[in-house]
């Protein structure tokens, strides 16, 4: 089983859908989680830390459940601009720097006119 | 703030010849930075931890000796590609913490090395 799983897509959803990721990690022990957004050919950047208590930035909205070990994003209002693969991504903290990511499979989104 | 940068940007290269790639942190010092690699149409893989003025940390299955890495100072790491062969044409990514900043937890990220060897 990966250490991050995540459905690969793509999610094919027109300009204004509200489309939805989740994300299941197998560490319980993990400590913090992200997801990175990464165009095609291009690193990944940071697009929002995930909390307990959920986190909402603009039209992103990320929430955490410990319990079932999933980690959610919602975009609604999507752009054009919204097309990229998203990664879920798990610091399980395990080496010396204490900063350990493991970065799911990613999920593709292409947001059509 | 934040930047991270590699060097070169793309690279092709003939199979047995030896690849540096540099990492570059601009603005802030980094004492860890991170290798990861990642083959078409998967996800990023860490390939090692490079930690300034010691050896760096491999993870399981990369070959130390093949991927050399070198972080002499507080801006700069390197990866070497050793012998390179078809199968390690990749795009290899490398990140740095900021352990003075804000986010001291968050890792920036460069802009990769899309390496192609003949």
């Amino acid at each position: 089983r990966k250490e991050v799983e995540q459905d690969p897509g793509p999610f094919n959803v027109p300009e204004g859908a509200t489309v939805a990721f989740n994300c299941t990690y197998s560490n319980s022990a993990s400590q913090s989680f992200f997801w990175y957004r990464q165009d095609c050919r291009k690193e990944p950047k940071l697009l929002m830390s995930v909390y307990s208590s959920g986190n909402e930035d603009g039209r992103f909205t990320a929430q955490l459940n410990r319990a079932s070990q999933c980690i959610s994003l919602l975009i609604r209002d999507s752009k054009l601009s919204d097309s990229a693969t998203y990664l879920c991504v798990v610091n399980n903290g395990r080496n010396n720097a204490g900063n350990m990511l493991t970065f799911g499979g990613g999920t593709r989104l292409m947001v059509k006119p | 703030g934040a930047v991270v940068s590699q060097h070169p940007s793309r690279v092709i290269c003939k199979s047995g010849t030896s690849v540096k790639i540099e990492c570059r942190s601009l603005d802030f010092q980094a004492t860890t930075m991170f290798w990861y690699r990642q083959f078409p149409k998967q996800s990023l893989m860490l390939m090692a931890t490079s930690n300034e003025g010691s050896k760096a940390t491999y993870e399981q299955g990369v070959e130390k000796d093949k991927f050399l890495i070198n972080h002499a100072s507080l801006t700069l790491s390197t990866l070497t590609v050793t012998s390179a062969h078809p199968e390690d044409s990749s795009f290899y990514i490398c990140s740095a913490r900021d352990r003075e900043g804000p986010s001291y937890n968050e890792q920036f990220f460069g802009p990769g090395t899309r390496l192609t060897v003949l």
